[in-house]
């Protein structure tokens, strides 16, 4: 069976600090595994996505992740926080069928 | 474009109204999806549609009928909601490639509802 697991629920950085919201997955098969973020009511954006190609993943507003597979894990990374990065962040893996696991969330916090 | 449309943003509405909430998108995508997320937690699948055909439906209750008229527009049909249904509801969008993990999903923004 597949699964998903966001390690931190809360994450709080200030602002211009290095990001680090750690996702570990388990899939008996290669996974494709998504970051997505959802600002406060609004809908889910995609941040970026790793489908078996590079396993460092650049998405967008500087974000990146690291698909490693000896240690199950999705990371997704940033070197410099700002302020509009405050927001709750999702890691998915897709588990084929048009179905997907959500992790439970991990709310970024950015000080200033 | 990767937009996919939700109206209304927000509805409130009582336990005997009959209301129903829409989705867009002009991807060429030929699945679509219904999720509902309560607050604080991670959204759940409800319903899939897959050119135009139920593909999935979560055991969710018949107080909610979905409806895809064509392969741009997905409809939520709600009569008779609890409180408890109050939440946020996201439509998502993808190609359609069930069997391929390159199928990624695209949301829009929401429809927030409050049943009174």
């Amino acid at each position: 069976a597949q699964s998903v697991t966001q390690l931190d629920s809360h994450v709080s950085v200030s602002e211009g600090t290095p990001v680090l919201l750690r996702c570990n997955y388990s899939s008996s098969y290669s996974p494709s595994l998504f970051w997505y973020v959802q600002h406060p009511n609004k809908g889910l954006q995609l941040l970026l996505k790793y489908t078996s190609a590079a396993t460092l993943v650049k998405g967008i507003n500087g974000f990146e992740a690291e698909f490693k597979k000896s240690e199950t894990s999705f990371h997704l990374t940033k070197p410099s926080a700002h302020m509009s990065d405050a927001a709750e962040y999702f890691c998915v893996v897709y588990t084929g069928g048009f179905k997907t696991i959500f992790g439970a969330g991990t709310r970024l916090f950015v000080k200033a | 474009d990767t937009e996919v449309t939700q109206t209304p943003k927000h509805l409130v509405m009582g336990m005997t109204n009959k209301k129903s909430l829409k989705c867009e998108q002009h991807m060429g995508h030929r699945a679509m999806y219904w999720y509902k997320q309560k607050a604080k937690k991670p959204p759940e699948l409800m319903f899939v549609y897959s050119y135009e055909k139920l593909s999935i439906n979560e055991s969710v209750p018949s107080r909610f009928s979905p409806e895809c008229p064509n392969s741009s527009l997905l409809n939520l049909h709600l009569h008779a909601l609890q409180p408890e249904d109050s939440a946020l509801y996201l439509c998502a969008s993808s190609q359609g490639l069930a069997g391929q993990n390159t199928d990624t999903q695209y949301f829009g923004p929401g429809t927030r509802l409050t049943v009174l």
